[in-house]
């Protein structure tokens, strides 16, 4: 079973700071994803990314794939009160007909004003 | 264009019961699946369907678990005779066809609590 281990699992910054989380996992991921959720609602998709090595920016947030496909990491620059959330990222297992994905357990935003 | 439905948002329910949640995917999406929010856990996946097919069940319970999503209607999860355990967030998402078909988008959830 493919894991992704997220870090950190909490984190508490002032607004203004930069910070950067991290999606790893031993296996290799045809896509992986970043979600957004907010208390009492869905997860929200923030951006997929395919190719080993790709960069997407998504205003104040980059995003990126690890070169084998096994790893991702969320930066966000000045971060504001209202990214506070739960970031979640989520692999896609092989390239076959199942459609399920690996979810990590979560980072915790909070960005204090 | 309206997102993924899901109803109820919140069902209580005695041991014993049945409950029924109810998801219709975004319009153009022909792929539903399901996943389960545990207290304190990340999502875990449940089932995928397409239409009147069950793709992938490898995330279901064995017993008591059931979903469907036929040629006309929402996709529905069935759990019967619910225990305390199942209480959690259960959440549905869709994905087109194509070269998309990697994006899952989710809806806002069904918050099952068992007395």
């Amino acid at each position: 079973t493919q894991l992704l281990e997220q870090s950190p699992q909490f984190l508490s910054i002032q607004e203004g700071e930069n910070l950067t989380v991290y999606c790893n996992s031993s296996s290799v991921f045809s896509s992986l994803q970043w979600y957004r959720q907010e208390p009492g609602e869905g997860p929200v998709l923030l951006v997929t990314v395919v190719t080993g090595g790709e960069v997407k920016k998504l205003k104040r947030l980059t995003f990126q794939f690890g070169d084998a496909r096994k790893d991702s990491s969320l930066h966000i620059t000045a971060a504001q009160p209202g990214d506070t959330g739960l970031y979640l990222c989520a692999g896609r297992e092989g390239s076959g007909n199942t459609g399920k994905l690996i979810f990590g357990q979560g980072t915790t935003l909070q960005v204090k004003p | 264009n309206a997102g993924v439905m899901q109803n109820p948002r919140h069902l209580v329910r005695r041991r014993g019961q049945e409950a029924r949640l109810r998801c219709s995917p975004m319009k153009g999406h022909s792929h539903v699946y399901w996943y389960r929010q545990l207290p304190e856990e990340g999502l875990k996946f449940m089932v995928y369907l397409q239409k009147e097919n069950i793709i992938d069940e490898s995330g279901m319970p064995k017993e008591r678990f059931s979903a469907e999503f036929p040629k006309e209607g929402p996709s529905i999860l069935r759990i019967q005779q619910v225990v305390r355990g199942d209480s959690a967030a259960y959440f549905c998402a869709s994905s087109p066809e194509g070269l998309r078909r990697n994006e899952q988008f989710f809806g806002p959830g069904t918050r099952l609590t068992v007395l």
